[in-house]
């Protein structure tokens, strides 16, 4: 079956410039997650949409990060005015909403900002 | 906050060895514990996932521990090949659905 997909996954922008990157969760998995992951640090979490409820935007760095998620399913990571510090590797996962079952990664956009 | 610690940060082995590597977390009120493998420019393949009444997991060569009480859990690999060479990376969830919390990982290189 499909797993969950990222796009694209490679970006390259200029400092200043606005990204958008797309998650496509696995059909069905109503929890879906947004986390960075930089040049020698952990992964942290960003953003975290479950159902219908408002999204967790506990783990966004700076109002220049924001994300939806349409229809409870495909879910768009922005960031405006990027700056170099916001080179990293976003990596988008779901769920479905059982407490216990694990969470399915995509391969993550690569985000490069010159 | 939960912090996830992983050590050592890096290992080197040659093919065939058993190897384990580590993970502990302060705070012990978990709800399961995740370990993936990232390859490099990848993204995260779950291994294996424990949940928190649970005592370990197994999946082929791989055997994963969980020890909530001391908040510490360890993965086991039996016969390492050079097709285990990656990241490894633990992480917990504190909570329902609550994002995971993960540590820095352990880069792993197994020698032909």
């Amino acid at each position: 079956g499909a797993g969950v997909s990222q796009s694209p996954s490679n970006k390259v922008t200029e400092k200043g410039k606005d990204v958008e990157l797309r998650c496509d969760p696995i059909s069905g998995h109503t929890a879906l997650y947004w986390y960075r992951q930089s040049l020698g640090q952990g992964l942290e979490f960003l953003i975290y949409f479950q159902g219908n409820s408002a999204p967790d935007k506990s783990g966004l760095p700076s109002d220049r990060f924001s994300a939806e998620r349409t229809g409870g399913s495909v879910s768009t990571l922005t960031i405006q005015r990027t700056q170099q510090e916001d080179s990293a590797v976003y990596l988008c996962a779901s769920k479905t909403g059982l407490l216990y079952n694990e969470q399915f990664f995509g391969p993550g956009t690569r985000l490069t900002v010159l | 906050k939960q912090e996830v610690t992983q050590i050592p940060a890096a290992l080197s082995v040659p093919e065939g060895e058993n190897l384990v590597l580590n993970c502990s977390f302060t705070d012990s009120a978990i709800y399961n514990l995740q370990w993936f493998r990232q390859d490099p420019g990848k993204g995260l393949t779950s291994l294996l996932l424990i949940q928190s009444s649970q005592r370990e997991q197994t999946s082929g060569r791989l055997n994963a521990s969980l020890d909530k009480s001391s908040g510490r859990s360890t993965l086991y690999i039996a016969a390492s090949q050079p097709g285990d060479s990656a990241t490894y990376l633990c992480a917990v969830c504190n909570s329902g659905n609550t994002p995971l919390v993960f540590g820095k990982g352990t880069r792993l290189s197994v020698i032909a």
